[in-house]
C-alpha cells in the first residue's frame, strides 16, 4: 500500500512570495489533515477535510493561507504572500474510518523556508 | 485548552542504557494517548499508543502506560540501542476518532556506541 505522499520536499521562497504544496493522501482515505511543524516544536494542527469538507480549519491563519480538496482526494495548501514565520515543515496525514483507531498516517512533508 | 507536555531534550545515552521520556497531559475527557516517532530525514511514525486509562502500548521494545491519575504517558526502554536516535513526540487525541492530534514539542534522543 503506497503511503502519503508529498511535493515538493523543499522550497525556499522570499518572503511576500506565494507557494503551493500538494498532497496525496494513502487510496481510500476520507480525512486528510495538514499540520505545520516549527522547527523545535511538534506538528500543530492547520486544517483537517472530511471528504472535500472542511471540519476544523480554526488555526488556520485564513488572510494567507488556503487549502482545497475538490474531489476528496488530494489536496493543496497555498501560502499567499510568506512570511518569515511561515519557515516551517507542512505536514500532510490522512486517516480511515476503515481502521477502528483511526490512525493518522504522515507524509514525509514539505520543508519551506522563507528568506 | 488541551496540551501535551514533554521532557526537554536532547537526551543523550550509551547504548543499552535505560530510557525514560517523560510526558503528560491536559485535557477534558479521556483522550486516546500516543507515541510517534521521527527518524532523521523520515516522516513521522506512530510508535505505540493507548486509548484507555492502564492500557499499555508497546513496540520494538518501548513501553508506555496511560496513566490517568497522574495523567502521564512516559516512554520506557529497557536497552536502547544506536538505531533508536530519532524525535520523538507524545500526542494526545480528544476521544472522538477521526480528530487532529495535539502534539507535545518533542524530544531528541542521541544514543552512542
Amino acid at each position: 500500500e503506497a503511503g502519503v505522499a508529498q511535493s515538493p520536499r523543499y522550497k525556499i521562497i522570499e518572503k511576500r512570495q506565494s507557494v503551493a504544496f500538494w498532497c496525496n493522501p494513502i487510496s481510500g482515505h476520507a480525512t486528510l489533515y495538514w499540520y505545520q511543524q516549527i522547527l523545535g516544536q511538534g506538528p500543530k494542527l492547520l486544517i483537517q477535510f472530511q471528504n472535500n469538507g472542511v471540519v476544523d480549519d480554526s488555526q488556520l491563519p485564513k488572510d494567507r493561507f488556503s487549502a482545497e480538496r475538490l474531489k476528496g482526494v488530494d489536496s493543496t495548501l497555498k501560502i499567499q504572500p510568506a512570511k518569515l514565520e511561515d519557515s516551517a515543515v507542512y505536514l500532510c496525514a490522512s486517516s480511515s474510518p476503515g481502521q477502528g483507531s483511526y490512525e493518522q498516517y504522515f507524509g514525509p512533508g514539505t520543508r519551506l523556508t522563507v528568506t | 485548552g488541551d496540551s501535551v507536555t514533554q521532557m526537554e531534550g536532547p537526551v543523550t545515552l550509551s547504548e543499552e542504557a535505560f530510557l525514560t521520556i517523560n510526558c503528560t497531559y491536559t485535557a477534558t475527557g479521556y483522550p486516546s494517548l500516543f507515541w510517534y516517532v521521527q527518524y532523521p530525514g523520515e516522516g513521522l511514525q506512530l510508535l505505540l499508543k493507548a486509548t484507555k486509562a492502564d492500557d499499555k502500548g508497546s513496540n520494538k521494545g518501548f513501553e508506555a502506560t496511560y496513566r490517568k491519575e497522574t495523567t502521564s504517558f512516559h516512554l520506557e526502554k529497557g536497552s536502547v540501542q544506536v538505531s533508536d536516535s530519532a524525535v520523538y513526540f507524545c500526542a494526545l487525541r480528544l476521544n472522538q476518532a477521526g480528530t487532529a492530534l495535539i502534539f507535545g514539542k518533542g524530544t531528541t534522543l542521541s544514543v552512542s556506541s
